[in-house]
Protein backbone atom coordinates (compact mmCIF):
# COMPACT_ATOMS: atom_id res chain seq x y z
CA UNK A 1 0.00 0.00 0.00
CA UNK A 2 0.78 3.38 -0.69
CA UNK A 3 2.39 5.39 2.29
CA UNK A 4 -0.42 7.82 2.69
CA UNK A 5 -1.94 9.19 5.88
CA UNK A 6 -5.21 11.74 6.75
CA UNK A 7 -5.30 13.15 10.27
CA UNK A 8 -7.52 13.13 11.84
CA UNK A 9 -10.01 10.50 10.47
CA UNK A 10 -12.97 11.71 12.55
CA UNK A 11 -13.72 15.06 13.71
CA UNK A 12 -16.82 17.34 14.63
CA UNK A 13 -16.33 20.82 15.41
CA UNK A 14 -18.43 24.43 15.62
CA UNK A 15 -18.90 26.57 13.19
CA UNK A 16 -16.73 29.79 12.65
CA UNK A 17 -13.87 27.85 14.18
CA UNK A 18 -10.98 27.20 12.38
CA UNK A 19 -9.79 23.71 11.40
CA UNK A 20 -6.69 22.03 9.85
CA UNK A 21 -6.72 18.42 8.04
CA UNK A 22 -3.41 16.84 7.38
CA UNK A 23 -1.61 14.71 4.37
CA UNK A 24 1.57 12.93 5.11
CA UNK A 25 3.24 10.40 2.54
CA UNK A 26 6.32 8.74 2.41
CA UNK A 27 6.47 7.81 -1.04
CA UNK A 28 8.20 11.44 -1.90
CA UNK A 29 5.47 12.26 -4.68
CA UNK A 30 4.80 15.30 -6.38
CA UNK A 31 1.39 16.08 -6.86
CA UNK A 32 -0.86 16.19 -3.62
CA UNK A 33 -4.44 16.51 -3.99
CA UNK A 34 -7.31 17.35 -1.25
CA UNK A 35 -10.58 16.57 -2.75
CA UNK A 36 -14.31 16.63 -0.73
CA UNK A 37 -16.55 13.98 -1.67
CA UNK A 38 -20.37 14.80 -0.86
CA UNK A 39 -23.87 12.73 -1.79
CA UNK A 40 -24.67 13.89 -5.67
CA UNK A 41 -21.61 15.59 -6.21
CA UNK A 42 -19.30 12.91 -7.03
CA UNK A 43 -15.04 13.81 -5.87
CA UNK A 44 -14.48 17.90 -6.28
CA UNK A 45 -10.96 19.09 -6.44
CA UNK A 46 -10.31 21.72 -3.57
CA UNK A 47 -6.56 22.53 -4.30
CA UNK A 48 -3.60 20.41 -5.04
CA UNK A 49 -0.02 21.36 -5.30
CA UNK A 50 2.67 20.09 -8.04
CA UNK A 51 5.53 21.39 -5.61
CA UNK A 52 6.76 22.31 -2.43
CA UNK A 53 5.13 25.78 -1.84
CA UNK A 54 3.65 25.24 -5.39
CA UNK A 55 -0.21 25.30 -4.71
CA UNK A 56 -3.02 25.82 -7.26
CA UNK A 57 -7.04 26.30 -6.85
CA UNK A 58 -9.94 23.26 -7.50
CA UNK A 59 -13.37 23.85 -8.35
CA UNK A 60 -14.18 24.43 -4.82
CA UNK A 61 -11.41 25.77 -3.11
CA UNK A 62 -13.30 29.15 -1.34
CA UNK A 63 -13.72 28.76 2.15
CA UNK A 64 -9.82 26.81 2.44
CA UNK A 65 -6.43 27.56 2.06
CA UNK A 66 -3.72 24.76 2.17
CA UNK A 67 0.22 24.58 2.62
CA UNK A 68 2.87 22.57 1.99
CA UNK A 69 6.12 23.39 3.15
CA UNK A 70 8.04 20.33 2.36
CA UNK A 71 7.19 17.22 0.03
CA UNK A 72 5.54 15.01 2.65
CA UNK A 73 2.78 17.04 3.98
CA UNK A 74 -0.16 18.78 2.67
CA UNK A 75 -2.50 20.43 4.97
CA UNK A 76 -5.57 21.57 4.11
CA UNK A 77 -7.21 24.57 6.13
CA UNK A 78 -10.73 25.38 6.59
CA UNK A 79 -10.57 29.35 8.15
CA UNK A 80 -13.72 29.76 9.45
CA UNK A 81 -15.74 26.42 9.06
CA UNK A 82 -19.80 26.68 8.22
CA UNK A 83 -22.06 23.95 8.12
CA UNK A 84 -21.49 22.88 3.90
CA UNK A 85 -18.29 22.20 4.98
CA UNK A 86 -19.40 19.40 5.93
CA UNK A 87 -18.38 16.29 4.25
CA UNK A 88 -15.77 13.62 4.20
CA UNK A 89 -12.29 14.42 2.66
CA UNK A 90 -9.75 12.68 0.90
CA UNK A 91 -6.22 13.66 0.27
CA UNK A 92 -4.45 11.78 -2.70
CA UNK A 93 -0.81 11.55 -4.18
CA UNK A 94 0.76 10.87 -7.80
CA UNK A 95 3.99 10.72 -9.16
CA UNK A 96 3.53 12.09 -12.70
CA UNK A 97 0.50 13.02 -14.99
CA UNK A 98 -0.08 10.55 -16.28
CA UNK A 99 0.22 7.88 -13.51
CA UNK A 100 -1.91 6.39 -10.75
CA UNK A 101 -2.93 8.22 -8.22
CA UNK A 102 -3.08 6.77 -4.39
CA UNK A 103 -6.07 8.24 -1.73
CA UNK A 104 -5.92 8.15 1.88
CA UNK A 105 -8.60 6.69 3.80
CA UNK A 106 -10.38 9.71 4.16
CA UNK A 107 -11.41 12.46 6.89
CA UNK A 108 -14.96 12.64 7.95
CA UNK A 109 -15.74 16.27 9.11
CA UNK A 110 -18.80 17.37 10.64
CA UNK A 111 -19.52 20.84 11.12
CA UNK A 112 -22.17 21.62 13.73
CA UNK B 1 -11.70 24.06 -18.24
CA UNK B 2 -11.23 20.60 -17.85
CA UNK B 3 -14.29 18.29 -17.20
CA UNK B 4 -15.85 14.52 -17.37
CA UNK B 5 -19.51 13.48 -17.25
CA UNK B 6 -20.71 10.14 -16.11
CA UNK B 7 -23.67 8.71 -17.13
CA UNK B 8 -26.64 9.20 -14.36
CA UNK B 9 -26.83 6.08 -11.36
CA UNK B 10 -27.14 4.40 -9.79
CA UNK B 11 -27.09 0.93 -12.27
CA UNK B 12 -28.69 -2.30 -10.63
CA UNK B 13 -27.77 -5.26 -12.29
CA UNK B 14 -28.33 -8.91 -11.96
CA UNK B 15 -25.12 -11.21 -11.64
CA UNK B 16 -23.47 -11.98 -15.10
CA UNK B 17 -25.22 -9.26 -16.94
CA UNK B 18 -23.62 -6.72 -19.47
CA UNK B 19 -22.19 -3.97 -17.75
CA UNK B 20 -21.61 0.40 -19.62
CA UNK B 21 -20.28 2.52 -17.29
CA UNK B 22 -20.69 6.21 -19.92
CA UNK B 23 -18.21 8.32 -19.48
CA UNK B 24 -17.45 11.46 -21.87
CA UNK B 25 -15.02 14.79 -21.35
CA UNK B 26 -13.58 18.13 -22.21
CA UNK B 27 -10.31 18.70 -22.59
CA UNK B 28 -7.60 20.80 -24.25
CA UNK B 29 -4.50 18.71 -25.79
CA UNK B 30 -4.30 14.96 -25.15
CA UNK B 31 -5.40 13.86 -21.53
CA UNK B 32 -4.71 10.40 -19.95
CA UNK B 33 -7.69 8.89 -19.03
CA UNK B 34 -8.39 7.13 -15.59
CA UNK B 35 -11.28 4.98 -14.35
CA UNK B 36 -11.09 4.57 -10.22
CA UNK B 37 -13.25 2.07 -7.79
CA UNK B 38 -14.22 3.25 -4.70
CA UNK B 39 -15.92 0.08 -2.11
CA UNK B 40 -17.44 0.88 0.13
CA UNK B 41 -15.99 2.68 3.21
CA UNK B 42 -12.56 3.17 1.40
CA UNK B 43 -10.97 5.37 -0.64
CA UNK B 44 -10.90 5.22 -4.30
CA UNK B 45 -8.37 2.84 -5.92
CA UNK B 46 -7.45 2.70 -9.97
CA UNK B 47 -9.21 0.10 -12.27
CA UNK B 48 -7.85 0.81 -15.06
CA UNK B 49 -6.01 3.63 -17.04
CA UNK B 50 -5.10 4.87 -20.80
CA UNK B 51 -2.57 7.57 -21.98
CA UNK B 52 -3.23 8.13 -25.30
CA UNK B 53 -5.77 7.71 -28.38
CA UNK B 54 -6.96 4.46 -28.94
CA UNK B 55 -5.33 2.72 -26.46
CA UNK B 56 -7.27 0.03 -24.31
CA UNK B 57 -7.03 -0.13 -20.30
CA UNK B 58 -8.41 -3.56 -18.73
CA UNK B 59 -8.40 -5.05 -15.58
CA UNK B 60 -10.36 -7.94 -13.46
CA UNK B 61 -12.62 -7.91 -16.54
CA UNK B 62 -12.86 -3.94 -16.89
CA UNK B 63 -11.93 -2.74 -19.80
CA UNK B 64 -12.02 0.89 -21.49
CA UNK B 65 -11.43 2.39 -24.76
CA UNK B 66 -9.84 5.72 -25.27
CA UNK B 67 -11.76 7.35 -27.62
CA UNK B 68 -10.55 10.76 -29.12
CA UNK B 69 -12.81 11.31 -32.00
CA UNK B 70 -16.06 10.83 -29.37
CA UNK B 71 -14.43 12.22 -26.05
CA UNK B 72 -15.17 9.25 -24.22
CA UNK B 73 -13.79 6.75 -22.22
CA UNK B 74 -16.94 4.19 -21.32
CA UNK B 75 -15.96 1.35 -19.12
CA UNK B 76 -17.46 -2.00 -19.89
CA UNK B 77 -17.89 -5.64 -17.95
CA UNK B 78 -18.49 -8.78 -19.68
CA UNK B 79 -20.05 -10.24 -17.10
CA UNK B 80 -20.67 -8.47 -13.73
CA UNK B 81 -20.59 -10.06 -10.03
CA UNK B 82 -22.11 -9.18 -6.74
CA UNK B 83 -18.08 -8.01 -5.53
CA UNK B 84 -18.43 -5.82 -8.24
CA UNK B 85 -20.79 -3.50 -6.13
CA UNK B 86 -19.26 -0.30 -5.38
CA UNK B 87 -19.12 3.86 -6.96
CA UNK B 88 -17.09 3.96 -10.14
CA UNK B 89 -15.20 7.33 -11.30
CA UNK B 90 -13.98 8.10 -14.37
CA UNK B 91 -11.31 10.96 -14.19
CA UNK B 92 -8.93 12.69 -16.19
CA UNK B 93 -5.28 14.37 -16.27
CA UNK B 94 -3.80 16.59 -18.67
CA UNK B 95 -0.51 15.53 -19.63
CA UNK B 96 1.03 18.85 -21.35
CA UNK B 97 2.73 21.06 -18.32
CA UNK B 98 1.33 24.87 -18.59
CA UNK B 99 -0.96 27.15 -17.11
CA UNK B 100 -2.98 26.07 -14.10
CA UNK B 101 -3.77 22.81 -14.98
CA UNK B 102 -0.09 21.28 -14.16
CA UNK B 103 -0.87 18.29 -12.62
CA UNK B 104 -4.54 18.55 -12.04
CA UNK B 105 -6.69 15.23 -11.87
CA UNK B 106 -10.40 16.15 -12.44
CA UNK B 107 -13.15 13.09 -11.59
CA UNK B 108 -16.81 12.73 -12.56
CA UNK B 109 -19.23 12.51 -10.27
CA UNK B 110 -19.36 8.99 -9.76
CA UNK B 111 -21.91 6.03 -10.70
CA UNK B 112 -23.24 4.02 -8.10
CA UNK B 113 -23.38 0.10 -8.80
CA UNK B 114 -24.91 -3.08 -7.35
CA UNK B 115 -25.14 -6.17 -8.58
CA UNK B 116 -27.83 -8.52 -7.24
CA UNK B 117 -27.20 -12.12 -7.38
Amino acid sequence: DAGITQSPRHKVTETGTPVTLRCHQTENHRYMYWYRQDPGHGLRLIHYSYGVKDTDKGEVSDGYSVSRSKTEDFLLTLESATSSQTSVYFCAIRGGMDTEAFFGQGTRLTVV
Amino acid sequence: GDSVTQMEGPVTLSEEAFLTINCTYTATGYPSLFWYVQYPGEGLQLLLKATKADDKGSNKGFEATYRKETTSFHLEKGSVQVSDSAVYFCALSPTRAGGTSYGKLTFGQGTILTVHP
